[in-house]
């Protein structure tokens, strides 16, 4: 099956805990990026990665961090410093070709939630 | 599951007619679009795409329309099913390798 997988569905956290979310796909996207979705918003970008051991912030990465060590992962880290976690946690991945846009497909989220 | 859009504007259709979901882009320099469907605790599903030298493109029971004078995006459904009561969102990719910019979302309800 190819896909977008994240972990855990669910995750709960203490105040000033950090915590980390799992992105894996296997369909050789080039491209992953995290967002966050808050009720009533759109989905807004905390971080993207083009490449292997690359990523830039996007929109609103504070509090946030990210890696990229292998094509198929892209973790998420939720620090202690990111004032407002509880959310919902979406992974996406896409191709790059040679300049020209191509669509993001979504994993299923997590959603975090601080206790 | 996950409430998604709890302020949403609703678009209430019955089961079987056309449904037509609207959305204003922000940026005249986008020349990719995409339309998106979103379950209650799912992630957005991939439906239809667009690129700027089109004005319109046809998929499985449905189409989407480009007006680039008025910035303007429709995503038509034709006969719409109760599988079909989601959320759906516009993206536009406003410039920066393969960044999408997304609408707020409009809800849509089928009823039998």
């Amino acid at each position: 099956d190819g896909g977008i997988t994240q972990s855990p569905k669910y995750l709960f956290r203490k105040e000033g805990q950090n915590v980390t979310l799992s992105c894996e796909q296997n369909l050789n996207h080039d491209a992953m990026y995290w967002y966050r979705q808050d009720p009533g918003q759109g989905l807004r970008l905390i971080y993207y990665s083009q490449i292997v051991n690359d990523f830039q912030k996007g929109d609103i990465a504070e509090g946030y961090s990210v890696s990229r060590e292998k094509k198929e992962s892209f973790p998420l880290t939720v620090t202690s410093a990111q004032k407002n976690p509880t959310a919902f946690y979406l992974c996406a991945s896409s191709k790059l070709q040679g300049g020209s846009y191509n669509a993001q497909f979504f994993g299923p989220g997590t959603r975090l939630t601080v206790l | 599951g996950e409430s998604v859009g709890l302020h949403l504007p609703t678009l209430s259709v019955q089961e079987g007619d056309n449904s037509i979901i609207n959305c204003a882009y922000s940026n005249s320099a986008s020349d990719y679009f995409i339309w998106y469907k979103q379950e209650s605790g799912k992630g957005p599903q991939f439906i239809i795409d667009i690129r700027s030298n089109m004005d319109k493109r046809q998929g499985q029971r449905v189409t989407v329309l480009l007006n680039k004078t008025v910035k303007h995006l429709s995503l038509q459904i034709a006969a719409t099913q109760p599988g079909d009561s989601a959320v759906y969102f516009c993206a536009e990719n406003t410039g920066g390798y393969n960044k999408l910019i997304f609408g707020a979302g409009t809800r849509l309800a089928v009823h039998p």
